[in-house]
Order: structure tokens, then C-alpha cells, then sequence
């Protein structure tokens, strides 16, 4: 079965530092990738996703994430923190034949002033 | 792009009743809808795969008969917590997406508190 693993589950950056939130993959092909964000007590918004073509994937507010085959690894960066950016952060896999969508553990994200 | 609505968002009931929760594909037909619980502090955890027209596929651990699912039509599935009781109290979030390999697009959650 597929599935992600986050590493970390807390992150504090410095506003202005770069973001690096890990995610690594299980699967046997490769499988569609998702970042998505999460703030209190609302539901998840997509950030990006990777499914073929171009392994660097650029979602919104800045985030972006790079495919890498020989890694099985999927992370999630932004060159610069803003105070915005604090929330939860989500890293997925689907399969094939429209699968159920399976997430990692989570990663907090904490900017500090 | 593709929406999806979920009502209520939040609500209390006491325990030993019933609540429905809905979920609604606004711009796609949705064949398959996939509902998920969250608690505090964790991850989304997969319950249930609602499929239009057909049974709901449960995944292991989570009782088919507490917590059921319908999928009448394209665009609508909901999930029924009968006899609720407090540790059923959670954050509980429908998807879908529009096709294979597409992203899933998520309700905004409903929370569910039974007293």
C-alpha cells in the first residue's frame, strides 16, 4: 500500500528563513503527490501536487516541491517565511483508479516574529 | 475549480442521537466521495470510500452500522453518526476530486461534539 512519511512533526523558523518541510513516499511507481495546508478548525487547501511532467512543482504562496525519483522523496519549500505561513501541513499520495487519497502525520509549522 | 460544500460545521448533540453530516460536489460529479476523521493534534485518518449508487467501502476498524454512509446521487453523500456518544466527538471532513489523479478537494470540516 502506498503511503507518506513526514518527518518532523514540529518545524519553528525565523520569518524571512527558509522553509523546508520533508516528505518521503512508498510506493512501488510513482504515485500522484499533494502538499496541502491546514488552519484551525477548517478543512485542507491544496498547495501543489505533483502527477507527471516537470519534478519541480510551484503551488501557491510562494511554496514549491521537488519530485525526486531516487530519494522517494516529495519536500515542501518556501525561500521565505511569512508570519502567514504558520499552520499544518499535509503530504499525500493517491493511486491510480481514483484511490483514496492517504496522508502523513502532519508538520507544524511555527513562524516566529 | 472544483468545490466542495459540507454543512453542518459544527454542531453539539446530545448522546444516544443522531446526526447526518452532508457533503456536496458543486462543480463535478462526484462517483466516489471519501470521508475522513481527524482528531486533535493528528492526521486526517481515512473512514470510509462512498461510492454513488453502491455500498460504502469501511475501512477496517470503523463500525459500517455507527457511522452511515449515503451516496444517492453525483453530487451528494452523507455520513450518519447514529447513537452518538462523546467519543465520537471529532472533526470529521468529506473530499473528492473529479478524476483519477486529480487533487482532492475537501469540505471545510464539521465539528462534532456529543455531551
Amino acid at each position: 500500500a502506498q503511503s507518506v512519511t513526514q518527518l518532523g512533526s514540529h518545524v519553528s523558523v525565523s520569518e524571512g528563513a527558509l522553509v523546508l518541510l520533508r516528505c518521503n513516499y512508498s510506493s512501488s511507481v510513482p504515485p500522484y503527490l499533494f502538499w496541502y495546508v491546514q488552519y484551525p478548525n477548517q478543512g485542507l487547501q491544496l498547495l501543489l501536487k505533483y502527477t507527471t511532467g516537470a519534478t519541480l512543482v510551484k503551488g501557491i504562496n510562494g511554496f514549491e516541491a521537488e519530485f525526486k525519483k531516487s530519494e522517494t522523496s516529495f519536500h515542501l519549500t518556501k525561500p521565505s517565511a511569512h508570519m502567514s505561513d504558520a499552520a499544518e501541513y499535509f503530504c499525500a499520495v493517491r493511486g491510480y483508479n481514483n484511490n483514496d487519497m492517504r496522508f502523513g502525520a502532519g508538520t507544524r509549522l511555527t513562524v516566529k516574529p | 475549480g472544483a468545490v466542495v460544500s459540507q454543512h453542518p460545521s459544527r454542531v453539539i448533540c446530545k448522546s444516544g442521537t443522531s446526526v447526518k453530516i452532508e457533503c456536496r460536489s458543486l462543480d463535478f460529479q462526484a462517483t466516489t466521495m471519501f470521508w475522513y476523521r481527524q482528531f486533535p493534534k493528528q492526521s486526517l485518518m481515512l473512514m470510509a470510500t462512498s461510492n454513488e449508487g453502491s455500498k460504502a467501502t469501511y475501512e477496517q476498524g470503523v463500525e459500517k452500522d455507527k457511522f452511515l454512509i449515503n451516496h444517492a446521487s453525483l453530487t451528494l453523500s452523507t455520513l450518519t453518526v447514529t447513537s452518538a456518544h462523546p467519543e465520537d466527538s471529532s472533526f470529521y471532513i468529506c473530499s473528492s476530486g473529479p478524476g483519477e489523479g486529480s487533487p482532492l478537494h475537501f469540505g471545510n470540516g464539521t465539528r462534532l461534539t456529543v455531551t
